[in-house]
């Protein structure tokens, strides 16, 4: 089974307008982080937001901000006022408690475009 | 700028030719990890080391190998290279357990 799954290849959203990018995951454990990144088409990966599985607030950090669903088991990055430089690849990403195994565990990404 | 460092950023090379990727971690990071991104696999952590000791590997292949020295900066050694290595490789850096990881530029390898 996918542990991380992003379901929306693309997206397409005007300029200024909000967008959120879909993420669940799948774990047993108790403690667990999960990370936004982005993609630009330049190729490097910039982190944006983490979310810890014990944070009882959702993560913000300027523009960007994590909708976490513990529940659900969804952590949906939500972009307020978007920009043409926002157009990317996102990915999301979980950590595991696994102690010595601190890999992250990528999804398969979401392609943004914004339009002017 | 996330201050982890990667070179080359580029690399052609023939197939069954030999490389090494290097990277640097940002300042005080004691933990490295490479990971492969490619179009068929997506991003897969090949393996991670912290503080000059092999702490996890993931999916990297027996012609892969990787070291890091006592000045923690990182080496990802690719041999028999195959068309299908063909990828960008990041190496990230984190302070610890809990902390996030930091991505390099990547090195993009082709194999022709």
């Amino acid at each position: 089974a996918q542990k991380i799954t992003q379901t929306q290849p693309g997206m397409f959203v005007q300029e200024k307008e909000a967008v959120t990018l879909d993420c669940t995951y799948d774990t047993s454990d108790q403690s667990y982080g999960l990370f936004w990144y982005k993609q630009p088409s330049s190729g490097e990966m910039i982190f944006l937001i983490y979310q810890g599985s014990y944070d009882e607030q959702n993560a913000t950090e300027g523009r960007y901000s994590l909708n976490f669903q513990k529940a659900r088991k969804s952590a949906n990055l939500v972009i307020s006022a978007s920009q043409l430089g926002d157009s990317a690849m996102y990915f999301c990403a979980m950590r595991e408690a696994e102690f010595g195994n601190e890999k992250l565990t990528f999804g398969t990404g979401t392609r943004l475009t914004i339009i002017p | 700028d996330s201050g982890v460092t990667q070179t080359p950023k580029h690399l052609i090379t023939a197939t069954g030719q030999r490389v090494t990727l290097r990277c640097s971690p940002r300042s005080g990071d004691l933990s490295v990890y490479w990971y492969q991104q490619s179009l068929d696999q997506g991003l897969q952590f090949l393996i991670q080391y912290y503080n000059g000791e092999e702490r996890a590997k993931g999916n990297i292949l027996e012609r892969f190998s990787a070291q890091q020295f006592p000045d923690l900066h990182s080496e990802l050694n690719l041999s028999s290279l195959e068309l299908g290595d063909s990828a960008l490789y990041f190496c990230a850096s984190s302070g610890g357990y809990t902390d996030t990881q930091y991505f390099g530029p990547g090195t993009r390898l082709t194999v022709l």
